[in-house]
């Protein structure tokens, strides 16, 4: 059973620019989420969302945001990037909604914004 | 406020020995969650141990154990038998039970195994 997949690995990006990466859950997960994982420090819950709908969201300013279609993928987008967006971000995936230790996490895209 | 601290930035331990990653906590809530994750190289997060709060036995799974001491709000993480392929990144973190957004990761410690 294929895990859950991020594209692209490593993506590039100058300040202001648009950056949009996209996960791929394991097949019949529903909920997908999105973390960053800034150097040096522990994640930060980014997103949530089930069924197509957003759930939750951290605390994060709007130009951070995504949707999910409806084969359960998802795409982040972060506009206006700042230098301080870079980051690993971390999508992981679960069967509806569950609490983090239940959920299974993709190999994260690591942005860099120059 | 809800805080994870780990205070080892860097580990290093020798193949075979056993190791223990240090984690203490601070949250007001009841009802909580305490958990590992393990972050090699390559960028996934892998879960490892959950602990409870009203758990009463520590939590341990195959090599892992979880060392959780609930008045002095630590949970510490035990490898026992330390293998090369446990070199990595590895972060405490805390939930409420029913929450799915409120989750607190510590900056994580970073284990090297020493053949």
């Amino acid at each position: 059973e294929a895990g859950v997949t991020q594209s692209p690995t490593h993506l590039i990006k100058t300040r202001g620019q648009q950056a949009t990466l996209r996960c791929s859950p394991i097949s019949g997960h529903t909920s997908v989420y999105w973390y960053q994982q800034a150097l040096g420090l522990g994640l930060q819950f980014l997103l949530w969302y089930d069924e197509g709908e957003e759930r939750n969201r951290g605390n994060f300013p709007p130009r951070f945001s995504g949707r999910q279609f409806p084969n359960y993928s998802s795409e982040l987008n972060v506009n206006a990037l700042e230098l301080e967006d870079s980051a690993l971000y971390l999508c992981a995936s679960s069967v509806g909604a569950r609490s983090v230790y239940e959920q299974y996490f993709g190999p994260g895209t690591r942005l860099t914004v120059t | 406020a809800q805080k994870i601290t780990q205070t080892q930035p860097g580990m290093f331990v020798q193949e075979k020995e056993a190791v223990t990653l240090d984690c203490t906590y601070d949250t007001s809530d009841q009802s909580y969650g305490l958990f590992w994750y393990k972050q090699p190289s390559s960028g996934e997060m892998i879960f490892l141990i959950y602990q409870g709060s009203y758990d009463e036995q520590n939590a341990t799974e195959g090599r892992y154990s979880l060392n959780f001491q609930k008045a002095r709000k630590s949970a510490n993480l035990v490898i026992s038998a330390s293998q090369l392929g446990d070199s990595a990144m590895y972060f405490c973190a805390m939930s409420h039970k029913t929450s799915y957004d409120k989750v607190i990761f510590g900056p994580g410690t970073s284990l090297s195994v020493i053949p």
